[in-house]
């Protein structure tokens, strides 16, 4: 069974504090994907990578960064939290081949007070 | 970028009827097409993928490049297909991302 494990379910955080995401993959997949999930927007891209250090800003960059040092780990950073960052963020993996499945994390929901 | 759309954010339909969920995308190279769905308190997860052709759950979705569109249609809805279901496009070019729509929510009534 393919594992992403996203290191929190819930978040709570103030505003301006620095944020990290963690998602671990269990499955060698060279891509992995950062994804915000709103009502009524769906899923947002904000940043993949298609390798270890190699990265690719996606709709929604703004106020975010990523790091992938290892190819099983991508996190999501949040240089100074803002309210309007408060949502779902889901984390994916998936090999590059054409039609492969991408896999997901169950999601964190971060709140910013 | 390419882009997907999914013009229905809701959807209602009783059990037994038809459902057609719409999706079109803007890309004019050689499209990845999916449709994946979320249950309630699930995670999201593939449901169907252009390049095999095939009926999961009842449920089928055909590519047609001119219209670019990849409609998911099932003759029968039942009560366990509500969810939310999003298309997503992935495109070789740009190192395989993925780009998903706003989604539409799928009720079926009893």
């Amino acid at each position: 069974d393919v594992k992403v494990t996203q290191s929190s379910r819930y978040l709570v955080k103030r505003t301006g504090e620095k944020v990290f995401l963690e998602c671990v993959q269990d499955m060698d997949h060279e891509n992995m994907f950062w994804y915000r999930q709103d009502p009524g927007l769906g899923l947002r891209l904000i940043y993949f990578s298609y390798d270890v250090k190699m990265k690719e800003k996606g709709d929604i960059p703004e106020g975010y960064s990523v790091s992938r040092e290892k190819k099983e780990r991508f996190s999501l950073i949040l240089e100074s939290a803002s309210t309007n960052q408060t949502s779902m963020y889901l984390c994916a993996s998936r090999d590059p081949g054409r039609g492969t499945e991408a896999f997901f994390g169950q999601g964190t929901r971060l709140t910013v007070v | 970028a390419q882009r997907v759309t999914q013009p229905e954010k809701l959807l209602s339909v009783f059990k037994g009827a038809p459902v057609e969920l719409k999706c079109n995308y803007s890309y004019s190279g050689s499209p990845e097409l999916f449709w994946y769905v979320q249950y309630s308190r699930q995670r999201l997860q593939l449901l169907l993928r252009h390049i095999s052709r095939e009926s999961i759950k009842g449920f089928t979705a055909d590519l047609n490049k001119g219209e670019t569109s990849f409609h998911l249609k099932k003759p029968f809805a039942q009560e366990e297909d509500s969810a939310m279901y999003y298309c997503a496009l992935s495109v070789s070019y740009n190192n395989n991302d993925m780009r998903f729509g706003a989604g539409t929510r799928l009720t079926v009534k009893p």
